[in-house]
């Protein structure tokens, strides 16, 4: 079982709604993701939180909006999405180290919440 | 920006035969390189992992990797495929940036195993 919880795990929403996706975490990580997984893609980065602040935005659109609360909490917040955004969206954390000599950090995933934009 | 390419798109492979999935990454830097299952309807899971080290990792359920620095490469193999391998398998490689952590996979290979 992943240690990573993602709630809903299923979300149709019209195109004027508005909707939060919801992860969270107990492993003591202080760095969380969110990722974007189109049908027979890989999954692709959407936004990297470390130690509760935004580190990298990778040129997502404004209608996706990333919150961390504390440090075992993220959402994603959907305001005026488009029916190309549904998507299995993932959450992941990492706790990351210095091991022989290096940056290391594995990330662990949730099990997604597959959104579909009506 | 780091780049990963897996050669694959599909295997099919009957039960027992071996197997190799290529992965080749595109950075000069150091990287942390992994191995992600996607079994069908489930999440992400690790196979494995290289950090640093000896550059033949074994991980879980039989898989194993070789990286081989020269060629960019971070190969999976297992030596006798069962018909629950059937799934999809992602290479990736994360790359240090001053923002963080980022990982990020290559296209990936569905593998089907034929009882």
């Amino acid at each position: 079982d992943t240690e990573v919880t993602q709630t809903p795990k299923h979300l149709v929403m019209g195109m004027t709604n508005k909707k939060s996706l919801k992860c969270e975490q107990h492993m003591g990580h202080r760095a969380m993701y969110w990722y974007k997984q189109k049908a027979k893609k890989p999954p692709e980065l959407m936004f990297v939180y470390s130690y509760e602040k935004l580190s990298i935005n990778e040129s997502v659109p404004s209608r996706f909006s990333p919150e961390c609360p504390n440090s075992s909490l993220l959402n994603l917040h959907l305001h005026a999405l488009q029916p190309e955004d549904s998507a299995l969206y993932l959450c992941a954390s990492s706790q990351d180290r210095v091991a022989g000599g290096q940056l290391t950090g594995e990330l662990f995933f949730g099990e997604g919440s597959r959104l579909t934009v009506l | 920006a780091q780049s990963v390419s897996q050669h694959n798109h599909h295997v099919i492979l009957s039960e027992a035969a071996s197997l190799e999935l290529g992965c080749n990454y595109s950075y000069g830097g150091t990287v942390n390189l992994f191995w992600y299952v996607q079994y069908p309807g489930q999440h992400l899971q690790l196979l494995l992992k290289y950090f640093s080290g000896d550059p033949l990792v074994k991980g879980i359920k039989g898989f194993e990797a070789e990286f081989i620095k020269s060629k960019f490469s971070f190969n999976l193999r297992k030596p006798s495929v069962q018909w629950s391998d059937t799934a999809e398998y992602f290479c990736a490689v994360s790359l240090f940036t001053g923002g963080g952590n980022k990982l990020t996979f290559g296209t990936g290979t569905q593998l089907k195993v034929e009882l």
